[in-house]
Formats: C-alpha cells, sequence, structure tokens
C-alpha cells in the first residue's frame, strides 16, 4: 500500500452515465495527476493539480472533467463517455509538482458500455 | 517533444538469474530524471529506481541497479538474483527537471521462470 487510494477499482458504465472516480493520498503531498492506461498505449497524463490548482490538461476532452478541493482528494467526473474511454484509470501523488517523484495508486479499471 | 521506446515487450529470466531491461529515450535537455517502475498483475504501479541525469554514478537499490548512458539517452534496468515477485509489467519513464510531466514508454513484461 503506497499511501494513494482510489475508488471504485472497478466501474461498469454506459455512455449516458454520470459517475466519478476518487483519489486520496495520505503522504502530506501537494501535487496529484490523473493518467490513463489504455492497452497496447503508453500510460498518458491527463491532468495535473499543484496546491489544489490545475497545472496542466493535456488536451483532454470535456467529458473528463477533475476536481481538487484539496490536496489530498481528487476526483474524476465522467459525463457521456465513449467506449474507446474504457481503460485503468491512475492517480498519482508527489510532494511537490516538479522535482518529487510520483508515488501511484492502485486504478480503477473503468468500462464504458 | 520527449519519447520514450521500450523495444522489448516481453522479457523471460530463470528465478536467480540476472535480466536486463532496455530503454532509450529523446531529449534535447541536459537535466531530467529518468525511472524505473514495475506494475505486478494488482495493478499497483510501484517506483523501482530513479535516476537523476546530472549524476553520473547509477543508481542501485538492492538486486535493481542501471546502467545510464546519457551521450547514448539509454537508461536500462538490471534485476540480479531474479525473483518469483519480480514478475510484472516494466515502465521506463522520462521527467524534465522543473516539470510534472512522467513520459512512460510502452512497458516490458518480465515473467520469471521457477
Amino acid at each position: 500500500e503506497t499511501g494513494v487510494t482510489q475508488t471504485p477499482r472497478h466501474l461498469v458504465m454506459g455512455m449516458t452515465n454520470k459517475k466519478s472516480l476518487k483519489c486520496e493520498q495520505h503522504l502530506g503531498h501537494n501535487a496529484m495527476y490523473w493518467y490513463k492506461q489504455s492497452a497496447k498505449k503508453p500510460l498518458e497524463l491527463m491532468f495535473v493539480y499543484n496546491f489544489k490548482e490545475q497545472t496542466e490538461n493535456n488536451s483532454v476532452p470535456s467529458r473528463f472533467s477533475p476536481e481538487c478541493p484539496n490536496s489530498s482528494h481528487l476526483f474524476l467526473h465522467l459525463h457521456t463517455l465513449q467506449p474507446e474511454d474504457s481503460a485503468l484509470y491512475l492517480c498519482a501523488s508527489s510532494l511537490k509538482g516538479s522535482t518529487d517523484t510520483q508515488y501511484f495508486g492502485p486504478g480503477t479499471r473503468l468500462t464504458v458500455l | 517533444a520527449q519519447t520514450v521506446t521500450q523495444s522489448q515487450p516481453e522479457m523471460s529470466v530463470q528465478e536467480a538469474e540476472t535480466v536486463t531491461l532496455s530503454c532509450t529515450y529523446d531529449t534535447s535537455e541536459s537535466d531530467y530524471y529518468l525511472f524505473w517502475y514495475k506494475q505486478p498483475p494488482s495493478r499497483q504501479m510501484i517506483l523501482v529506481i530513479r535516476q537523476e541525469a546530472y549524476k553520473q554514478q547509477n543508481a542501485t537499490e538492492n538486486r535493481f541497479s542501471v546502467n545510464f548512458q546519457k551521450a547514448a539517452k539509454s537508461f536500462s534496468l538490471k534485476i540480479s538474483d531474479s525473483q518469483l515477485g519480480d514478475a510484472a509489467m516494466y515502465f521506463c519513464a522520462y521527467r524534465e527537471k522543473y516539470g510534472n510531466k512522467l513520459v512512460f514508454g510502452a512497458g516490458t513484461i518480465l515473467r520469471v521462470k521457477s
């Protein structure tokens, strides 16, 4: 257990559903990240938050909406997803945004029907 | 843009033997960080080892060591005395020194035979 938890671990949703992924870190870190891991593709950074402020959006479609209410929690709100959005969504955190190692959560396996 | 290439989709090693996983990268930066992460079937991505580009000495962590060749932009991972628990997907990753973004390679599946 690395101190970064994600819920749910598995999620199946229809294209018209709205759901949210949750990430929580217990490491006292100030930066949090969302990554997407699709089959046969390298991990892709989606969003970065430093001290609750979004500092990077890697051209992610608006059907993915992140929220960072505090430095310990990060959400990814999902709506009107497509089947190609099915993937493993990984959350990570680091002490500061730039110089520190990122530690990952176990991921949420998302299937969009 | 930086890229990371792992040319070995899959590798196998006998238990207690040594295996080397390859990684090359492309960057115009002179100072940066390189990482090896391990992702076992449980899916938890775990940091294995980290190398700072300005340090010439190769990083080591117990049975894990790297061969960092800056001029060749090569960053291979050597696992000595392989154990069954080493079986996982291994990802090589690059990050600019003052950047947030980790750029990952496609990964290498390591199988350990008993």
